[in-house]
């Protein structure tokens, strides 16, 4: 089945922990792409990548990192994480950037005290 | 930053009825998406237009875009309970960003 996998769904941690959410897909896509979503705000994007090795900032990047080494893993990391950073957090891919739909994970949820 | 403003913010309406969304942007798109969300899940993809059509359909989904106001509308026609959920706009740049920027989206409940 095609899809978009995160991990974990749920995640609660404490300020200054470092934490990984990871995000696979198995589409093939070369376009993936962090969001991040808060009451009233809308959904953000944080970052994106266009394809293996190639990623650049979205509208609000601070405070998290990304990595691209295989095409079908785009891992978010935030180092230190704050009470700012929490969110429901959404993955999405799509074949290329253009004129193509993108595909959801199903969400990450992540509370910071 | 935000690209899409969506209107009503909420719509409750009728099982049957129809209900119409409308979506302003601000600056000249490539593409125009509209996306369904079930209360704390992945957003689902519902259609796309692009900036040379001026209507397309999907099913129950009619969706219209006029460049020239910056704008398009969702217009879900014989609505179902099933189709409650919050439905957001989001457009693609004619610049070179690669960015897909979402509204702020419409709640909509469908009342049985």
């Amino acid at each position: 089945e095609a899809q978009v996998t995160q991990n974990p769904r749920y995640l609660i941690t404490v300020t200054g922990k470092k934490l990984t959410v990871t995000c696979s897909q198995n589409m093939n896509h070369e376009y993936m792409s962090w969001y991040r979503q808060d009451p009233g705000l809308g959904l953000r994007q944080i970052y994106y990548s266009m394809n293996v090795e190639v990623t650049d900032k979205g509208d609000v990047p601070e405070g998290y990192k990304v990595s691209r080494k295989e095409k079908r893993n785009f891992p978010l990391i935030l180092e230190s994480p704050s009470p700012n950073q929490t969110s429901l957090y959404f993955c999405a891919s799509s074949l290329i950037f253009n004129s193509y739909e993108q595909y959801f994970g199903p969400g990450t949820r992540l509370t910071v005290t | 930053s935000q690209q899409g403003e969506e209107d009503p913010q909420a719509l409750s309406i009728q099982e049957g009825e129809n209900a119409t969304m409308n979506c302003s942007y601000k600056t000249s798109i490539n593409n125009l998406q509209w996306y369904r969300q079930n209360s704390g899940r992945g957003l689902v993809h519902l259609i796309l237009i692009r900036s040379n059509e001026r209507e397309k359909h999907s099913g129950r989904l009619r969706v219209t875009l006029d460049t020239s106001k910056k704008s398009s509308s969702l217009l879900i026609t014989a609505s179902r309970a099933a189709d409650t959920a919050s439905y957001f706009c989001a457009t693609v740049g004619m610049d070179s960003s690669y960015k897909l920027i979402f509204g702020s989206g419409t709640r909509l409940l469908v009342r049985p």
